[in-house]
């Protein structure tokens, strides 16, 4: 059964604090997408990337935020340094150039005290 | 251009129908409806890409209007199992791998 995986699952940090998120796309996936869902903004794109090449990150905050793909299994979210804010479920997705359909991880929820 | 979403929230009593809107202002490529329940992540539960098109599994289904500028999820004769936040993802650009905008979402919350 394939399904994109995502590490951590739950993340607790202090103000300051660097934070990564992994997720592994299903095999054979080339497209990746990072959402952040919050109750007031709901499901936002912050970057997606085709073959392992950036496509989009006009969503996320530059100056903290960054995404990067170092091979075909692993997509990588940094905040540094987090903030309050950035409070959130961070979901990745993945899904295959023929089609536009996504199918998203478990998510990591992100508390930053 | 974020597809608009209607109604924002529903509550039914477990057998009756619904009906989920999502418009766009201009021609869609698809349309995509996922399925999120409360802590988890949206699941995908269909596509539709041909103008006139209608689709579905077991008691869910869906429409993409001659248009395509409006697509409709119907619930029939809805479980509790079926409550949870409905969104439709939209593409306007041809082919695949391209981004989805998605809808504000659907509450819906089915009572016994």
């Amino acid at each position: 059964d394939a399904r994109v995986t995502q590490t951590p699952r739950h993340k607790v940090t202090e103000m300051g604090q660097e934070v990564t998120m992994r997720c592994q796309p299903i095999l054979g996936h080339n497209t990746v997408f990072w959402y952040r869902q919050t109750m007031m903004q709901g499901l936002e794109l912050l970057a997606y990337f085709r073959n392992r090449a950036p496509l989009d990150d006009s969503g996320m905050p530059k100056d903290r935020f960054s995404a990067e793909m170092p091979d075909a299994t692993l997509a990588t979210l940094k905040i540094q340094p987090s903030e309050p804010r950035d409070s959130a479920v961070y979901f990745c997705a993945s899904g295959w150039a023929g089609t536009d359909t996504q199918y998203f991880g478990p998510g990591t929820r992100l508390t930053v005290l | 251009q974020q597809p608009v979403q209607s109604p924002q929230a529903v509550i039914l009593r477990e057998g009756e129908d619904a009906v989920i809107n999502c418009s766009s202002s201009k021609a869609l490529y698809s349309v995509h409806w996922y399925r999120q329940k409360h802590g988890e992540a949206p699941i995908f539960l269909m596509i539709l890409l041909k103008g006139g098109e209608q689709k579905g599994h077991d008691k869910i289904s869906a429409s993409f209007n001659e248009k395509k500028q409006q697509s409709s999820l119907y619930l029939t004769a809805s479980q509790l199992s079926y409550s949870g936040t409905y969104f439709c993802g939209t593409s306007w650009v041809t082919g695949g791998g391209n981004k989805l905008t998605f809808g504000t979402g659907t509450q819906l919350k089915v009572e016994l």
